[in-house]
């Protein structure tokens, strides 16, 4: 079956600009997660949806970051306003249930804020 | 908070041998479970192997396998038979299940070479 996927995979963006982040994880799976990853680190945390209800958004950095799943599959992670200390990878992951399972992790979408 | 430590930022092994990346970790939960991901170049992060805390047993891969010692906080990984496909970054993660998340703290990774 699918795997989890990302749009788009590169974006570059001017500080400023505002951008939204797809992520389609994979069908039936309750949790999607929401993950930054810088440079050269291991990807940190910023969200956690369980169906449509955002359980957890403390890893988000700022009310700049703003995540929805409306329907409890496909959702959007959308940065207004980017600044450069935004550009990242950032990583969609989805598990079947909740308690202990497997991540599986999208390809990312690489951001460049200029 | 956990906190997970990989001490080893780079690393390099000959097609064929053996190598083990170390993982430490520091929590004060009982139930728990460890994970090693692996990070090719450009591409996504693939699950290596998982361990659930409440296990004895250390788990085993194919030719990955891990050395999980709880009292000591510790959870190495060991790739036998070397491949050149295994050049990768390679992340240990932690993760506590909690009603509300079940989110991941990740290491700072290694970076493997297998050389030919």
């Amino acid at each position: 079956g699918a795997g989890v996927s990302q749009s788009p995979r590169y974006k570059v963006a001017k500080r400023g600009q505002d951008v939204a982040l797809r992520c389609d994880p994979i069908s039936g799976h309750v949790s999607l997660f929401w993950y930054q990853q810088a440079l050269g680190q291991g990807p940190e945390f910023l969200t956690y949806f369980q169906n449509e209800a955002q359980l957890d958004k403390s890893g988000l950095p700022s009310d700049r970051f703003f995540a929805e799943r409306p329907e409890g599959s496909v959702s959007t992670l959308k940065i207004q306003r980017t600044q450069q200390e935004d550009s990242a990878v950032y990583l969609c992951a989805s598990s079947l249930v909740t308690s202990g399972e497997t991540q599986y992790f999208g390809p990312g979408t690489r951001l460049l804020v200029l | 908070a956990q906190t997970v430590t990989q001490s080893q930022p780079e690393m390099s092994v000959q097609e064929a041998e053996t190598v083990t990346l170390s993982c430490t970790y520091d929590t004060s939960e009982s139930n728990y479970y460890l994970f090693w991901y692996k990070q090719p170049p450009s591409r996504q992060m693939i699950l290596v192997i998982r361990q659930e805390a409440y296990k004895q047993q250390n788990a085993t891969e194919n030719r990955f396998s891990v050395n999980f010692q709880k009292a000591a906080k510790s959870f190495s990984l060991k790739i036998s038979d070397s491949q050149l496909g295994d050049t990768a970054m390679y992340f240990c993660a932690f993760m506590k299940p909690r009603y509300n998340n079940n989110d991941m703290r990740f290491g700072a990774g290694t970076r493997l070479t297998v050389k030919p």
